[in-house]
């Protein structure tokens, strides 16, 4: 089962904000980069952000991340439609000497 | 171009193997490592298991030691993952992932990700 926390699913109006939280704990986020992919099932995964707010080239600057202890966060502004999708936040875990992934978050625009 | 492509799932009975591949293309495979990552109908991603760019290293989840083996051959660009003892549990997608070239930590973020191959385990 999933060690990181987030909540099932978000939404929100074209234009609006959007953010996702993700708890873990000292042995993942506490102590690792945090990692977002975006996903739209039967498709690739794609990396959003990586060491916990750097974005790779050609995510638009739209997304963006942030850490805080024990909990990180993925916000969207600008909110598109394109944005609908699945979203996993995901850091290695020292205790479990693996990656751990989030529970997933919806996103889904109104 | 980076290309990743999955092969090899299909309908398993429990108790059966299966090997699945991943062919790379568009990037040097041997100096990246690679990882394979499932994703059970209606269940989030679940890392499955790590392998250096050499083959050398390899790390594996709880869930998946003793029985899955992930190995790779850098001359034909293609990363593999052997699966014995098939349970129900283990109807997924399978994805296969890259890590990035400077990163040789293996709690390293995948970079580029294939589009996955079904496994089905049911009699």
């Amino acid at each position: 089962q999933s060690v990181l926390t987030q909540p099932p699913s978000a939404s929100g109006t074209p234009g609006q904000r959007v953010t996702i939280s993700c708890s873990g704990s000292s042995s993942n986020i506490g102590g690792n980069p945090v990692n977002w992919y975006q996903h739209l099932p039967g498709t690739a995964p794609k990396l959003l952000i990586y060491t916990n707010n750097q974005r790779p080239s050609g995510v638009p600057d739209r997304f963006s991340g942030s850490k805080s202890g024990t909990s990180a966060s993925l916000a969207i502004s600008g909110l598109q439609s394109e944005d609908e999708a699945d979203y996993y936040c995901a850091a290695w875990d020292d205790g479990l000497k693996g990656h751990v992934f989030g529970t997933g978050t919806k996103v889904t625009v109104l | 171009e980076v290309q990743l492509v999955e092969s090899g799932g299909g309908l398993v009975q429990p108790g059966g193997s299966l090997r699945l591949s991943c062919e790379a293309s568009g990037f040097t495979f041997s100096s990246h490592a690679m990882s394979w990552v499932r994703q059970a109908p209606g269940k989030g991603l679940e890392w499955v298991s790590s392998i250096s760019g050499s083959g050398f290293n390899t790390y594996y989840a709880d869930s998946v030691k003793g029985r899955f083996t992930i190995s790779r051959d850098n001359s034909k660009n293609t990363l593999y993952v052997q699966i014995n003892s098939l349970r129900a549990e283990d109807t997924a997608v399978f994805y296969c992932a890259r890590t990035p070239i400077a990163c040789t930590s293996p709690s390293c973020y995948s970079d580029y990700w294939g589009q996955g191959t079904l496994v089905t385990v049911s009699s």
